[in-house]
């Protein structure tokens, strides 16, 4: 079964430089969420699409962005990068559909992830 | 806002043998989901099993279940016949039964499988 691709596996940038973390969610899903896991940390949620809107926002930081496009891939846009940006970043995927019950949307499927270091 | 505490940061259990995680939580809301998600060293974050807050009955998943009690809001996770591959970092998660879907994660438990 197709998953959810996130590229690339890993990054190494430097401070002040910007980064673009890519994902594709699995076919149909239509919900896309950005997590945060620093070294030694749970992930922490930074964002959230449905249907290419902003459905939610957590703590992320105004440096940077995201969004999803028509094909329901999203991209995590960071500038002016710090060595505290260094960690895992997740993307997940879900469906409102995925069992037939509107509200059983529970069908988090994760990515395996993009660790960025900032050096 | 709603908050995860797993409060063993590691534990250790011989090969075979049965283990039990901890997780409380808290929250106002009366719906609402919860998981166990497991990552091991590939860093993968993989789902072992989740919860529905309605249900009364405690789920179950192969070696592993889990034992709800709502009142208390504690959702503990059972591993049987503990194997190798069972090595990872554990986390206790919860979502919101519509509204925000976040996962507000525990700071997860570290869990070791002696052979």
């Amino acid at each position: 079964a197709a998953g959810v691709i996130q590229s690339p596996r890993h990054l190494i940038k430097e401070k002040r430089e910007t980064a673009t973390l890519k994902c594709y969610p699995i076919p149909r899903h239509d919900t896309v969420y950005w997590y945060q896991q620093g070294p030694g940390q749970d992930p922490q949620f930074l964002i959230s699409f449905y249907e290419k809107m902003q459905s939610d926002k957590g703590s992320i930081p105004d440096r940077f962005s995201a969004q999803q496009f028509s094909d329901y891939h999203s991209e995590l846009n960071m500038s002016s990068l710090e060595l505290g940006d260094s960690a895992l970043y997740f993307c997940a995927s879900s469906s409102i559909y995925e069992t037939g019950d509107t509200k059983a949307n529970y069908g988090y499927t994760f990515g395996s992830g993009t660790r960025l270091t900032v050096v | 806002a709603q908050t995860v505490t797993q409060s063993q940061p590691e534990m250790s259990v011989q090969e075979a043998e049965t283990v039990t995680l901890s997780c409380t939580y808290d929250t106002s809301e009366s719906d609402y989901y919860l998981f166990w998600y497991k990552q091991p060293p590939s860093r993968q974050m993989i789902l072992v099993i989740r919860q529905e807050a309605y249900k009364q009955q405690n789920a179950t998943e192969n070696r592993f279940s889990v034992n709800f009690q709502k009142a208390a809001k504690s959702f503990s996770l059972k591993i049987s016949d503990s194997q190798l591959g069972d090595a990872a970092m554990y986390f206790c998660a919860y979502r919101s039964w519509g509204g925000s879907e976040k996962l507000v994660f525990g700071k997860g438990t570290k869990l070791t499988v002696n052979p």
